[in-house]
């Protein structure tokens, strides 16, 4: 069984467009973030939650909204994307959210044309 | 601001050679440290872990790092390099600021490993 799964794992799109990605986490954990990957590697964090509750909004435009109905799942929505929206999204989960090492999920690819 | 600096963007050994990955953070007071590896098309996965106790750490794959808090350094090290740790490395730092607990990383260094 995969700990952090993600879907879909590549995703292309047009401008403009909505979609969304979906993260699910049978760890048992109370914390899942979304991180965004660029084409340098570089790794950021974007959201935390904590048991459904947003506890981490990093400076996001309010064209990704993350969703997460119970605290085994979130997902990230995005709204008329953008050709810098292309990156990888990576959704990770802790058991407690502060100390603890972070569970990452395969990944989405997202290219926006 | 509080970051997390690695050097060396990539890194070429000898499959057999010895191997150390640089990482430097700022941050006030001593955050909890971390090595993630990410192999191509993966996800990260933790290596190794520090916040206290004895500054050598020891990890998966036969990886260790060493805490040096004069130099706020955090170098990852293996003693001989197979071909399948070629991968890329990402030092990051856990700590607590504005809205929370969260981990910042590196910008990573990538590994080569020559036969």
């Amino acid at each position: 069984d995969t700990a952090v799964s993600q879907t879909p794992k590549y995703l292309v799109t047009q401008m403009g467009n909505d979609k969304s990605i979906k993260c699910e986490q049978n760890l048992g954990h109370d914390t899942m973030y979304w991180y965004k990957q660029d084409s340098k590697k570089f790794l950021k964090i974007m959201f935390s939650y904590n048991n459904k509750e947003l506890i981490i909004n990093e400076t996001v435009p309010n064209r990704f909204s993350p969703k997460s109905p119970d605290k085994a799942h979130l997902n990230l929505h995005i709204n008329s994307l953008e050709l810098g929206d292309s990156a990888v999204y990576f959704c990770a989960s802790s058991p407690k959210g502060f100390g603890e090492k972070l569970f990452f999920g395969s990944g989405t690819q997202l290219s926006v044309l | 601001a509080q970051s997390v600096t690695q050097p060396d963007i990539h890194i070429t050994v000898s499959e057999g050679a010895s191997l150390e990955l640089r990482c430097n953070y700022s941050y006030g007071a001593t955050p909890y440290l971390f090595w993630y590896v990410q192999s191509p098309g993966q996800g990260l996965q933790l290596l190794l872990k520090y916040f206290s106790g004895d500054t050598l750490v020891q990890g998966i794959k036969g990886f260790e790092a060493e805490f040096k808090r004069s130099q706020s350094s955090f170098n990852l090290r293996k003693p001989s390099v197979h071909w399948s740790d070629a991968a890329e490395y990402f030092c990051a730092v856990g700590l607590f600021g504005t809205g929370g607990f969260k981990t910042i990383f590196g910008a990573g260094t990538r590994l080569f490993v020559k036969a």
